[in-house]
């Protein structure tokens, strides 16, 4: 089956400039999430959508990052304006509805590299 | 709220050497770990995950990790690393509601498998 598919795959701006990123995940995933990954750490989730609701994005810094799902299939996350401290990888990751028999298994796509300057 | 920390920043090993990654996380009633490993510039990839059952968990490429419930760890082991094991690796705890999970990951440790 194909995997979660993300782009682009690197992006460079400077700061206060606009981007965005996309994600498709795998076929039939109703849960999609966006992490970010700054440098030497681990992921941090930004924003959980269950179909094409938000289930948790109490992470997610609002007054400059949005996301939609809409349809409850690809999503957008967006950044405007952009801050230096934003350069991260953008993971977004996909899994099945826990309620339907899930493994809790997330998938992930390979990430976007943004580097703000 | 959960916590996950990894002990090792960096563990350098020889190839064909055995290896512990050590992972712990803050006390639930339940939870459920993963361990992902991540190569250079690529998204993440289960290693194992631990929701229930055995204690000792096997996962790919001949890892495995046991779940220590009165010691809150969950180590990720490899009797022999080979070159091809170098990369970042990373110990998850899963919180939330049924159907609406979370992970929470740690720092990751990275690997470095010397010949």
């Amino acid at each position: 089956e194909a995997g979660v598919a993300q782009s682009p795959r690197y992006k460079i701006i400077e700061k206060r400039q606009s981007v965005a990123f996309w994600c498709n995940p795998i076929s039939g995933h109703a849960t999609l999430y966006w992490y970010q990954q700054i440098l030497g750490q681990g992921p941090k989730l930004l924003i959980q959508f269950q179909n094409n609701g938000v289930v948790d994005d109490s992470q997610l810094p609002k007054d400059r990052f949005s996301a939609e799902r809409l349809k409850g299939v690809d999503s957008t996350l967006k950044i405007q304006p952009a801050k230096l401290e934003d350069s991260a990888v953008y993971l977004c990751a996909s899994s099945l509805d826990g309620l339907a028999g899930g493994t809790y298994e997330q998938y992930f796509g390979p990430g976007t590299r943004l580097t703000v300057t | 709220a959960q916590s996950v920390t990894q002990l090792d920043s960096q563990v350098p090993v020889f190839e064909e050497a055995p290896v512990e990654l050590r992972c712990n996380y803050s006390s639930s009633v339940s939870v459920y770990l993963f361990w992902y490993v991540q190569y250079p510039n690529q998204g993440l990839q289960l290693l194992l995950k631990y929701l229930s059952g055995s204690t000792l968990v096997k996962g790919i490429n001949g890892f495995e990790a046991e779940f220590n419930k009165s010691q809150t760890s969950f180590h990720l082991r490899k009797p022999s690393v080979h070159i091809s094991d170098t990369a970042e690796y990373f110990c998850a705890v899963s919180e939330g509601e049924w159907g609406a999970q979370k992970l929470v990951f740690g720092q990751g440790t990275r690997l470095t498998i010397n010949p």
